[in-house]
């Protein structure tokens, strides 16, 4: 039982690049979240999933994307990336939001 | 939507004293409460989680928290700390389907 997976764990990318963040949960949950840590700022939402097939959008969802691909995966993409994205992604999953399962993160730096 | 406050950015303490970490909430009818531990290079993992029932929840490692409704408070606390105790730990609060996280508590416990 993995838990949450998130690939890759470091990535690094020029600004305007492209990159597709991935998360998969073999824990059967419904919600899935994507969160962004930033030192000084604790962890602000990007999106998040409640169910399979819809998203929202959470505090901070500008530059970003999402794909809910199947119940277990939830992808976040970045179109064009830029220095102020740089970051540690954390990806989340949930049966309800009572308690969240949070990924290892990947920590992502634009230059 | 809920927020929280979490008073302190940094709590440095002596081995094997007593520490409370301060987290306010914002008023609600009702209000689901969370402190998460974060390791140095690791995801967050759930310390407790106060739903509803006894004011005073106990958690992992020690950690206990009382929820306080006249004072919109849940602070943790831990009589003894130990020095693997050094870590930032958050307090978040349910807002619809997704948790709103304080800016952490960075916790150092030196000898």
């Amino acid at each position: 039982n993995a838990g949450v997976t998130q690939t890759p764990k470091f990535q690094v990318l020029k600004t305007g690049q492209s990159m597709t963040l991935q998360c998969a949960q073999d824990m059967n949950h419904n919600s899935m979240y994507w969160y962004r840590q930033d030192p000084g700022m604790g962890l602000r939402l990007i999106y998040y999933s409640a169910s399979e097939g819809t998203t929202d959008k959470g505090e901070v969802p500008n530059g970003y994307n999402v794909s809910r691909l199947n119940k277990r995966e939830f992808s976040l993409r970045l179109e064009s990336a830029a220095p102020s994205q740089t970051s540690v992604y954390f990806c989340a999953s949930s049966y309800r939001a009572h308690e969240q399962y949070f990924g290892p993160g990947t920590r992502l730096t634009v230059t | 939507a809920q927020s929280v406050t979490q008073l302190d950015s940094q709590v440095p303490v002596f081995e094997e004293a007593p520490v409370e970490l301060r987290c306010n909430y914002s008023s609600s009818v009702s209000v689901y409460l969370f402190w998460y531990v974060q390791y140095p290079n690791q995801g967050l993992q759930l310390l407790l989680k106060y739903l509803s029932g006894s004011t005073l929840v106990k958690g992992i490692n020690g950690f206990e928290a009382e929820f306080n409704k006249s004072q919109t408070s849940f602070h943790l606390r831990k009589p003894s700390v130990h020095i693997s105790d050094t870590a930032e730990y958050f307090c978040a609060v349910r807002s619809g389907y997704a948790l709103n996280f304080g800016k952490g508590t960075s916790l150092l416990v030196t000898p």
